[in-house]
């Protein structure tokens, strides 16, 4: 069975910092890979999407890598902002019928 | 806008009776899904649609109802409400019909079974 662990659970940093959110899963045979975002009253918000074949993606200040064999993916966010703050989510894809594999998420807040 | 809606947004029920949460998307996706969002138990799927007339369950099917017979709209019916389902509940919808490519989700309904 396919679990997806987020650690940590809740991270606080000051304005500017780089930081990295981690993301581990059991099974490899993964379609892809998707983080997202949630802010409270407003849903998810896709950030990035990683296919299985490939290593990492960017856009803006995020990126994401995949390391399918390790079961492992890390996003990246540069120089954070006040405005980052939200619950990021990644989701592995297991392929045919959509479904999605939530972590439990990492709740981030940055201090201006 | 490209979105997706739901509506009502927040709902206080009581146990038993009859609501339909609706889910609408105006990107003519084909892929629609249904998720719930508990504390500690994360987001878990209920059922998904790939094309108009094609549902099919998720992870947590009991209690629901689901219909497409339109493309845009996908509403969750839950015919007998009890305090067990008291959740966060989140529509999405994706392109394609397997669902394999980004997801975009609605704002979610708040759900109260009292």
């Amino acid at each position: 069975k396919q679990e997806v662990t987020q650690i940590p659970a809740a991270l606080s940093v000051p304005e500017g910092e780089n930081l990295v959110l981690n993301c581990s899963f059991t099974d490899s045979a993964i379609y892809n890979l998707q983080w997202f975002r949630q802010d409270p009253g407003k849903g998810l918000t896709s950030l990035l999407l990683i296919q299985s074949s490939q290593r990492e993606q960017t856009s803006g200040r995020l990126n994401a890598s995949l390391d399918k064999s390790s079961g492992r993916s890390t996003l990246y966010i540069a120089a954070s902002q006040p405005g980052d703050s939200a619950t990021y989510l990644c989701a592995v894809c297991l392929g045919w019928r959509g479904k999605l594999i939530f972590g439990q998420g990492t709740e981030l807040s940055v201090k201006p | 806008e490209a979105q997706v809606t739901q509506n009502p947004r927040y709902l206080i029920t009581v146990t038993g009776k009859k609501l339909t949460v609706t889910c609408s998307q105006n990107m003519n996706h084909e892929y629609m899904s249904w998720y719930r969002q508990d504390p500690g138990l994360g987001l878990r799927q209920i059922y998904y649609s790939m094309n108009v007339e094609v549902t099919d369950k998720g992870d947590v099917p009991e209690g629901y109802k689901v219909s497409r017979k339109e493309k845009r709209n996908f509403p969750l019916i839950l015919e007998s409400p009890s305090p067990n389902q008291t959740s966060l509940y989140f529509c999405a919808s994706s392109l394609s019909t397997s669902g394999i490519d980004t997801q975009y989700f609605g704002p979610g309904t708040r759900l109260t079974v009292l």
